[in-house]
């Protein structure tokens, strides 16, 4: 098993600008999540979701869209972004709710 | 939310030293983790440990739900052991099912 894989490691974007991080896991876990970590903050949750088809927000939601369309995949979107985006963004999984939470290795996103 | 305060924030050892790592939360919890976030930035899971003690080698924790409180063991430490400690919870009511909620974390590091 991959576990949990995230593309790209490393991307630089200009304002405004849109994209899509991607994370995708390979164990059939229910739960997928995704945070930012910036220095001193801890993770921060941004958006989950328990199952195929079902979404929800977390504490810092705004400015991000997801969707969860296959168990597999979990992508998170970037509508406009804005140089407060920049941060460490990790996704996350586990089989279901309530059981021990598998990180993927981080994207690191700066927003000029 | 929930409130969760990681103590001390930082900590230096020699190899060899043992250690205590506390987390305090403000809510009844579910689901209570510790993860390690080496250096490289890449996050494991430690444990899941709602209540109850569970030990891994040189790694024990202990979580006391009544008392809103979690407390990390790592004896014999090693360099392998540098890095951030992060405990996390989710609430057991509410809306707040699904979020993960991470304290910010305590740095540790050992000299050889």
């Amino acid at each position: 098993n991959a576990g949990v894989t995230q593309t790209p490691k490393f991307q630089v974007l200009k304002t405004g600008q849109s994209m899509t991080l991607q994370c995708a896991q390979d164990m059939n876990h229910e739960y997928m999540s995704w945070y930012r970590q910036d220095p001193g903050m801890g993770l921060r949750l941004i958006h989950y979701s328990v199952g195929a088809g079902i979404t929800d927000q977390g504490e810092v939601p705004n400015g991000y869209n997801v969707s969860r369309s296959t168990t597999e995949d979990f992508p998170l979107r970037l509508l406009s972004a804005a140089p407060s985006q920049t941060s460490v963004y990790f996704c996350a999984s586990s089989p279901e709710l309530d059981s021990p939470l598998h990180f993927g290795n981080g994207t690191r996103l700066t927003v000029t | 939310g929930i409130q969760v305060e990681q103590s001390p924030p930082d900590l230096i050892l020699q190899e060899g030293a043992n250690s205590t790592l506390r987390c305090n939360f403000s809510d009844s919890v579910n689901n209570l983790q510790w993860f390690h976030q080496n250096p490289w930035g890449q996050l494991i899971n430690l444990f899941y440990i709602p209540s109850g003690t569970k030990q891994n080698g040189r790694l024990s924790a202990t979580t006391v739900a009544t008392e809103r409180y979690s407390l990390l063991y790592i004896s014999s430490s090693q360099t392998t052991d540098s890095g951030v400690y992060f405990c996390a919870v989710e609430r057991n009511r509410g809306s707040t099912l699904g979020r993960l909620y991470f304290g910010r974390g305590t740095q540790l590091t050992v000299w050889p």
